[in-house]
């Protein structure tokens, strides 16, 4: 079973305008971390924001937020003021303790802001 | 020096040749990994060393082999590729292995097996 979904291959949002990418995950481990990557053209993959399952806020790094439902386990990360910089894939990952050595990865998003 | 380096950033081999792609890491981080990153699909964890003892190998052929010096590098050596090992071959450091801790990337190196 897969264990991050990202169910958008690609998204276009304005400049300046916020965006939200979808991310659900799952895991039976009561402890576990969630991430958010960013991968521009260039390859490199840039950390965005950590959550970590036992936090009661939803975590924050400057423009960026991530929508913590754990209910619903879901982690959708929020972009505020989008900019032409923020166009690349972005991906979700997950890590607990049944698979502390690895970072399950979703399949990503492209995000594309339009002038 | 900052963050994880790699080198080379890109590579061409044939399928004969025996060739090293080298990471360092500069953030005294104690878990190092290796990813394949193919077209169209999730990253793969294919190697995973903590204090320079290799403690996952993610059933990846043998003409990948790994080699972890000390906790600031990791080589990948490649040897008898094949056309469908052309990827990006990622990088990543860690402080230890726990589920809290964020792997730091580097900048990748893209390889193409002709």
């Amino acid at each position: 079973a897969q264990k991050i979904t990202q169910t958008q291959p690609g998204m276009f949002v304005q400049e300046k305008e916020a965006v939200t990418l979808d991310c659900t995950y799952d895991t039976s481990d009561p402890s576990y971390g969630l991430f958010w990557y960013k991968q521009p053209s260039s390859g490199e993959m840039i950390f965005l924001i950590y959550q970590g399952s036992y936090d009661q806020q939803n975590a924050t790094e400057g423009r960026y937020s991530l929508n913590f439902q754990k209910a619903r386990k879901s982690a959708n990360l929020v972009i505020s003021a989008s900019q032409l910089g923020d166009s690349a894939m972005y991906f979700c990952a997950m890590r607990d303790i049944t698979t502390g050595n690895q970072f399950y990865f979703g399949t990503g998003t492209s995000l594309t802001v339009i002038p | 020096e900052t963050g994880v380096t790699q080198t080379p950033r890109h590579l061409v081999m044939g399928m004969t040749n025996k060739k090293s792609l080298k990471c360092e890491q500069h953030l005294g981080h104690n878990a190092m990994y290796w990813y394949k990153q193919s077209a169209k699909k999730p990253l793969e964890l294919m190697f995973v060393y903590s204090l320079e003892e290799r403690v996952e190998n993610n059933s990846v052929p043998s003409r990948f082999s790994p080699e972890c010096p000390n906790s600031s590098h990791l080589f990948l050596h490649l040897h008898t590729l094949q056309p469908e090992d052309s990827a990006l071959y990622l990088c990543a450091s860690s402080p230890s292995r726990g589920y809290q801790e964020t792997q730091y990337f580097g900048p990748g190196t893209r390889l193409l097996v002709l």
